[in-house]
C-alpha cells in the first residue's frame, strides 16, 4: 500500500519570493507521482505528474516538482509566486502499472501574502 | 468539452435519509471515479468504474454507499440511512485510458458537499 505525506499544512509566503511544498511517499513498488491544485470552490485541477523519464517535471502556472527516488520525494516548487497561487495543493501516488486508485497527501494550503 | 459536472452542489439532509449524487463526466472518457473529502484531508478514493463495469468497490465506506454508471456515461453515488459523519465533499473525477496503468491524468468536478443534521 501507499502512502503520501505533505510535511507542511500551511506555507505563508510574499508575493514574488520562492516556494517549496514538500511531499514524500512511501510504496513497496514503484509509483506515479503527482500534484494538484485546489482553489476555493472548484475542483482538483492537475498541475504536473511524473510517470517515467526525466526526474524533473515541470507544469503549469511556473509550477515544476522534482522526484527524488532515493529520498522518495517529490516537492513542488516555484521561482516567484503570485497572489492567485493561494490555494490548497496535494500531492498523490499511484502504483506503477497497476488498477490501484491515486492516494493522496492532507494537502498543504499555500498563501500568498501582498 | 465542459469538464466534470456534478449536481447537486450543495445537500444537506437530515440524519436517516436517503441522498443521491450525479457526477457527469467528460464525454468520451471511460473511466469515472468517486471520492469523498473531509476538511483538513486530502480525497479518499471510494470507487470506480471502467465504462459501465464496477472496478473497485471495496472501499466505499459501508454498504449504505452504494455507486452506479448504468450506460457507462454519468453515474450516480447514493448513500442511504445517513448520519452525520458521512458530512464530507463527495468529488467526481473522469480519465480516459487506453490500458491500464495508474497514470491517467483524472479531472475533477467541483464536487458535492453534504451536510447532514
Amino acid at each position: 500500500a501507499q502512502s503520501v505525506t505533505q510535511l507542511d499544512s500551511q506555507v505563508p509566503v510574499f508575493e514574488e519570493a520562492p516556494v517549496e511544498l514538500r511531499c514524500n511517499y512511501s510504496s513497496s513498488v514503484s509509483v506515479y507521482l503527482f500534484w494538484y491544485v485546489q482553489y476555493p470552490n472548484q475542483g482538483l485541477q492537475l498541475l504536473l505528474k511524473y510517470l517515467s523519464g526525466s526526474t524533473l517535471v515541470k507544469g503549469i502556472n511556473g509550477f515544476e516538482a522534482e522526484f527524488n527516488k532515493s529520498q522518495t520525494s517529490f516537492h513542488l516548487r516555484k521561482p516567484s509566486v503570485h497572489i492567485s497561487d493561494t490555494a490548497e495543493y496535494f500531492c498523490a501516488v499511484s502504483e506503477l502499472y497497476g488498477n490501484t486508485p491515486l492516494v493522496f497527501g492532507k494537502g498543504t494550503r499555500l498563501s500568498v501574502i501582498a | 468539452d465542459t469538464g466534470v459536472s456534478q449536481n447537486p452542489r450543495h445537500k444537506i439532509t437530515k440524519r436517516g435519509q436517503n441522498v443521491t449524487f450525479r457526477c457527469d463526466p467528460i464525454s468520451e472518457h471511460n473511466r469515472l471515479y468517486w471520492y469523498r473529502q473531509t476538511l483538513g484531508q486530502g480525497p479518499e478514493f471510494l470507487t470506480y468504474f471502467q465504462n459501465e463495469a464496477q472496478l473497485e468497490k471495496s472501499r466505499l465506506l459501508s454498504d449504505r454507499f452504494s455507486a452506479e454508471r448504468p450506460k457507462g456515461s454519468f453515474s450516480t453515488l447514493e448513500i442511504q440511512r445517513t448520519e452525520q459523519g458521512d458530512s464530507a465533499m463527495y468529488l467526481c473525477a473522469s480519465s480516459f485510458v487506453v490500458r491500464p496503468h495508474g497514470g491517467d491524468t483524472q479531472y475533477f468536478g467541483p464536487g458535492t458537499r453534504l451536510t447532514v443534521l
